[in-house]
């Protein structure tokens, strides 16, 4: 157990619908990285906060959004939903912005019909 | 643009045997390369990783080689066992405070292996 929390753990929806994702990282953790992993594109990087300010965006659609929270817990909003955004969503946290060890939630299976 | 390249896909090993699994980085910034696990319906959990002011580094059964003239580094399972079937991924990202920028992992697209009684 990586101490990063995911909730839900299955999510289904239809297309064109919105959900929402929550993360919360080890007790201590400032820096929250979310990242996609589908089949074909493997595990891509999203977007980061650190300290509840973001940091860094990666392969991340206008129609998704993040936000990090004063108690630390992220949330991933995912809009417009299409058949392509099904994929496992992992959160990850670290201490800070200096070190890299990233310690990785269950995931997140978003289905969408 | 693929700046983390992984080799093999998949890898069948017998028990007891060796599993190399390589990767090969393009962006000469990277200075931190983790090596993660990821078992089917988890996360993947960081395992071992190396800065590349070091050309090894051993814990356990696992070790990471790393050519930093060559952009390469790989990973080492000794005595492969049936519980170490799972994908595995590389990673790169840069360790080095520069003031600025995230610290986000590059991934190797990974290899599953699968080591056989």
């Amino acid at each position: 157990d990586s101490g990063v929390t995911q909730t839900p753990k299955h999510l289904i929806t239809a297309t064109g619908q919105r959900v929402t994702l929550r993360c919360s990282p080890r007790s201590g953790d400032l820096s929250v990285y979310w990242y996609q992993q589908s089949l074909d594109q493997g595990l891509q990087f999203l977007i980061q906060y650190y300290n509840g300010e973001e940091r860094a965006k990666g392969n991340i659609l206008e129609r998704f959004s993040a936000q990090q929270f004063p108690d630390l817990h992220s949330e991933l909003n995912l809009s417009s939903l299409e058949l392509g955004d099904s994929a496992l969503y992992f959160c990850a946290s670290s201490v800070g912005l200096r070190e890299n060890e990233q310690f990785f939630g269950p995931g997140t299976r978003l289905t969408v019909l | 643009q693929q700046q983390v390249k992984q080799s093999p896909q998949s890898l069948i090993v017998q028990k007891g045997g060796i599993s190399i699994i390589n990767c090969a980085y393009e962006n000469t910034a990277f200075d931190y390369f983790p090596w993660y696990q990821q078992f089917p319906g988890k996360g993947p959990a960081l395992l071992i990783a190396i800065r590349p002011d070091v050309s090894e580094k051993k814990e356990g059964r696992f070790t990471i080689s790393f050519n930093k003239s060559a952009k390469q580094f790989s990973l080492h399972i000794m005595d492969s066992q049936p519980g170490d079937s799972a994908t595995y991924f590389c990673a790169a990202s840069k360790m080095r405070y520069s003031g600025a920028g995230s610290y986000q992992l590059t991934f190797g697209k990974g290899t599953k292996l699968s080591v056989i009684p």
